[in-house]
C-alpha cells in the first residue's frame, strides 16, 4: 500500500526567509504533484513532476523530485504572506492513475 | 463556464434528508473523482469513474451513492448521513489514466453539514 508522508505538519516562518517541505513516499512512482489549497478554498494544481530528477520554479517555489529516494522537496525562497496556505504532495498510484495525498502542509507567513 | 465547477457550494442537511451534489468539468477528461476532506483525516478518495464506468469504491458507506452519466457530469447521491460525515467534497477531473500523467483538476467543493 503506497503511504505519503510530509513534513512537517506546521510551518510558521518569517518574511524573507527560506525553508523546505518533504515529501516521502512508501512504493516506486515516477509521478508526484504538488497542490495549493488556501482556507476554504479547492486545491490549485502548483507542480507535475514526472521523472527522476525532475525541477520545476514558479516564482518563490521550487520543487524537485529523487524517485530513487523516494523524496520529493518543495523550497520557499524569501517566503511572503501571500504563500500563507496548506501545501499537499499527491503520488500517482499507477495502476487507475490514482492519487495519493499527504496530509499536508500548513504554512503561516508573518512580518 | 471553465474548469471544475460544483453545486452547490454549501449544503445542510438533517439525517433523514436526500440530496445530491453535482461536479461538472468543462476539460474533456475522461475520468472523474469523488474526495472528502475533513479537518480529521487526509484527503480521502471515494470513488474514481473512468470513461463513465467506476473504477474505484474505496469502502464507502452506501449512504453515499455516485452517478456519472456521461464524462461531463458527476454525481453523489446522499441519503440517511451522520454527522461525521460533515466535511468538504471535492470533486476533481483528469484527462489520461494508466501509464500517463493523472494532473488532477478540483472543483471548489461542497461544504456539507449534517444536522
Amino acid at each position: 500500500e503506497l503511504k505519503v508522508e510530509q513534513n512537517p505538519l506546521f510551518l510558521s516562518m518569517q518574511e524573507g526567509k527560506n525553508y523546505t517541505i518533504y515529501c516521502n513516499y512508501s512504493t516506486t512512482s515516477d509521478r508526484l504533484y504538488w497542490y495549493r489549497q488556501d482556507p476554504g478554498k479547492s486545491l490549485e494544481s502548483l507542480f507535475v513532476l514526472l521523472s527522476n530528477g525532475a525541477v520545476k520554479q514558479e516564482g518563490r517555489l521550487m520543487a524537485s523530485l529523487d524517485t530513487k529516494a523516494r523524496l520529493s522537496t518543495l523550497h520557499i525562497t524569501a517566503a511572503v504572506h501571500d504563500l500563507s496556505a496548506t501545501y499537499f504532495c499527491a503520488v500517482d498510484q499507477g495502476s487507475q492513475g490514482n492519487l495519493i495525498f499527504g496530509k499536508g502542509t500548513k504554512l503561516s507567513v508573518k512580518p | 463556464e471553465t474548469g471544475v465547477t460544483q453545486t452547490p457550494r454549501h449544503l445542510v442537511m438533517g439525517m433523514t434528508n436526500k440530496k445530491s451534489l453535482k461536479c461538472e468539468q468543462h476539460l474533456g477528461h475522461n475520468a472523474m473523482y469523488w474526495y472528502k476532506q475533513s479537518a480529521k483525516k487526509p484527503l480521502e478518495l471515494m470513488f474514481v469513474y473512468s470513461l463513465e464506468e467506476r473504477v474505484e469504491n474505496n469502502s464507502v458507506p452506501s449512504r453515499f451513492s455516485p452517478e456519472c452519466p456521461n464524462s461531463s457530469h458527476l454525481f453523489l447521491h446522499l441519503h440517511t448521513l451522520q454527522p461525521e460525515d460533515s466535511a468538504l467534497y471535492l470533486c476533481a477531473s483528469s484527462g489520461r489514466l494508466s501509464g500517463s500523467w493523472n494532473e488532477q483538476f478540483f472543483g471548489p467543493g461542497t461544504r456539507l453539514t449534517v444536522l
